[in-house]
């Protein structure tokens, strides 16, 4: 009940397309649920981040978007850029609780 | 804001040696720190939380003996891998919990540390 099942494992997606990863969870207590990113060698960097209270949240290329019934949040990212290539990680915690509990990642590929 | 630091970015040692890094925030207060292991093309795994003052709770799986956290101070927190094999050879990241400030719950990453054991 604490995992947080993220999908696909790897995507390739052409410079200025949209690119789409989900993330599914099952512990209803989850209230934070942030993405990170990480490039080869270097630690996951904050991206972007929503609470349960919104359905969308969107900064600059990037929106999550958020469906509370049906326990699943994903992470879309518009005109993607070959910069965008890296790892991303979604992630689901109970404030106060301090643990994040990780997706099992997605390497993103944009081809120029 | 909101940067953390570790130390150093890679190391390379002896089986059987021990190696301490060091995981520092630089521009804010962390009562909270957290060392992970990723191993390559996985997620991020949680050793343990460190909280500043007291003692390190660690994962199910976790030898605490064998690596040891230390949070003296609300910037500074310390991983010592005692008696390394190689088998210990991984990446090794940090990430710092921000103290009453930002988005509660937040936690920032430090650059992560390259541990090759021989």
């Amino acid at each position: 009940q604490q995992q947080v099942k993220q999908s696909p494992q790897s995507l390739i997606v052409q410079k200025g397309g949209i690119s789409i990863i989900n993330c599914a969870y099952e512990n209803t207590a989850f209230d934070y649920f942030p993405w990170y990113q990480q490039f080869p060698g270097k630690g996951p960097a904050l991206l972007i981040a929503i609470r349960p209270d919104v359905s969308e949240k969107k900064e600059g290329r990037f929106t999550i978007s958020f469906n509370k019934s049906a326990k699943q949040f994903s992470l879309h990212i518009m005109d993607s850029q070959p910069g965008d290539s890296a790892t991303y990680f979604c992630a689901a915690t109970i404030q106060g609780a301090q643990k994040l509990v990780f997706g099992q990642g997605t390497r993103l590929t944009i081809n120029p | 804001g909101a940067v953390v630091s570790q130390h150093p970015s890679r190391v390379i040692c002896k089986s059987g040696t021990s190696v301490k890094i060091e995981c520092r925030s630089l521009d804010f207060q962390a009562t909270t720190m957290f060392w992970y292991r990723q191993f390559p093309k996985k997620s991020l795994m949680l050793m343990a939380t460190s909280n500043e003052g007291s003692k390190a709770t660690y994962e199910q799986g976790v030898e605490k003996d064998k690596f040891l956290i230390n949070h003296a101070s609300l910037t500074l927190s310390t991983l010592t891998v005692t008696s390394a094999h190689p088998e210990d050879s991984s990446f090794y990241i940090c990430s710092a919990r921000e103290l009453n400030g930002g988005i509660a719950d937040t936690q920032y990453f430090g650059p992560g540390t390259r541990l090759t054991v021989l």
